[in-house]
């Protein structure tokens, strides 16, 4: 089936520093969204990437899809604490027509 | 508000009790979705019904019913649960389960005890 793996499962970082999560797809996605579930909330929806390596940016936030549409990353430039939160991507690949999320990456920003 | 409401919020049960999980979407769309979120787990999807009918049971336990009257209202009803069903029951709405290129609107969720 479907598989999704998402690294890293947690990371700490400073306020001011940048984080990046990494999304992995045996099987080629036709698409990918990304989400973000703060603590003790429910997933919201960020993006999607259709293309292949398509690059999206919402403010400090760039999406990459990769070329082969297996891999995609979110990177934070300059974290803030409104950051905090777990941020799952969530892939389809062709032939399927529910979408698999990853396990997600919990994000803490210390002031 | 995120336009998909699920009620209870918190729900604490007895393994050998009957409850049911409601929820309700405000946006007119035809898919709803029910996924269970554990610690450490990822999102596992349960169930799936597109224009009211089921498209996807993803060999959730019998225990775990759904029931979709119409496009705007899904239930789950529970029954003999187990202690490894605690978790928190997301239930999400999109326009066609069908389109791959439709995001995901969650409600936010009710949080399950089992005794």
């Amino acid at each position: 089936g479907q598989q999704v793996m998402q690294i890293p499962q947690y990371q700490h970082v400073q306020e001011g520093e940048d984080f990046t999560t990494y999304c992995n797809s045996s099987t080629t996605l036709s698409n990918i969204q990304w989400y973000k579930q703060r603590p003790g909330g429910h997933p919201v929806f960020l993006i999607q990437l259709v293309k292949s390596g398509e690059v999206k940016k919402q403010k400090r936030l760039t999406f990459q899809f990769g070329e082969a549409k297996k891999n995609s990353s979110l990177h934070i430039t300059a974290t803030q604490t409104t950051d905090v939160g777990t941020y799952f991507c969530a892939g389809r690949s062709s032939g399927y027509s529910t979408l698999t999320f990853g396990k997600g990456t919990m994000l803490l920003v210390s002031p | 508000e995120t336009g998909v409401t699920q009620t209870p919020r918190h729900l604490v049960m007895g393994m050998t009790n009957k409850k049911s999980l409601k929820c309700e979407q405000h946006l007119g769309h035809n898919a709803m979705y029910w996924y269970k979120q554990s610690a450490k787990k990822p999102l596992e999807l349960m169930f799936v019904y597109n224009f009211k009918e089921q498209t996807e049971n993803n060999s959730v336990p019998s225990r775990f019913s759904p029931e979709c009257p119409n496009s705007s209202h899904l239930f789950l009803h529970l029954h003999t649960l187990q202690p490894e069903d605690s978790a928190l029951y997301l239930c999400a709405s999109s326009h066609d389960a069908q389109n791959s290129n439709q995001p995901q609107h969650f409600g936010d969720g009710t949080r399950l005890s089992i005794l």
